[in-house]
């Protein structure tokens, strides 16, 4: 069964910094590309950031470059977004997911909280 | 960026009847296009990836169509359920955006 176990969420304040992780299990990590979608309360579903199985590449929204840096460990099957300089419009629900084989989300994380406020 | 417009935003039915969401983009997307469905407090569910095909394990009630720039996911006997809200999705190129949603009620 493929799995997706969120942490790293929480308060943060504005200008702080936060990492995301995702571990996941189930499936052969490093076949797999995988993404960030962020959710602002009450608001529609916004992509983040996506990254190659390799981890070779990389893509991000011009909402969060240059702030936000997506990673992977798989060794670890453990896929993560630092997250800085955050801003108060960045609390959201943040989701990660995997692809299928056609890029899409197919397996979702439960989801993790960040509220960026002072 | 490719923006997807999504008609209409809310969509009254009841259980039993044809529901039809629309999903416009502002160029095309070929058939590079998902729908998902979220539930309140629940991550999105894939239901419908390039266009036309089911995702595993969803109903043979809920298909898709369309090419190009014009999108429709149509679930057909709604059961309680399938109340939720729906968003549309391209990967034709980077960001890949996601529609801003169609209630179902």
């Amino acid at each position: 069964e493929v799995q997706l176990l969120q942490s790293g969420g929480g308060l943060v304040q504005p200008g702080g910094s936060l990492r995301l992780s995702c571990t996941a299990s189930g499936f052969t990590f490093i076949n797999y590309g995988m993404s960030w979608v962020r959710q602002d309360p009450g608001k529609g579903l916004q992509w983040v950031s996506s990254i190659s199985g390799s981890g070779a590449t990389t893509y991000y929204a011009d909402s969060v470059k240059g702030r936000f840096t997506i990673s992977r460990d798989n060794s670890k099957n453990t896929l993560y977004l630092e997250m800085n300089s955050l801003r108060a419009e960045d609390t959201a629900v943040f989701y990660c997911a995997r692809h299928t084989s056609e890029s899409f989300f197919v397996y979702w994380g439960q989801g993790t909280l960040v509220t960026v406020s002072s | 960026e490719i923006v997807l417009t999504q008609s209409p935003a809310t969509l009254s039915l009841s259980p039993g009847e044809r529901a039809t969401l629309s999903c416009r983009a502002s160029q095309s997307v070929s058939n590079y296009l998902a729908w998902y469905q979220q539930k309140p407090g629940q991550a999105p569910r894939l239901l419908i990836y390039d266009a036309s095909n089911r995702a595993t394990g969803i109903p043979a009630r809920f298909s898709g169509s369309g090419s190009g720039t014009d999108f429709t996911l149509t679930i057909s006997g709604l059961e309680p359920e399938d109340f939720a809200v729906y968003y549309c999705q391209h990967r034709r190129n980077w960001p890949n955006t996601f529609g801003q949603g169609t209630r179902l009620e």
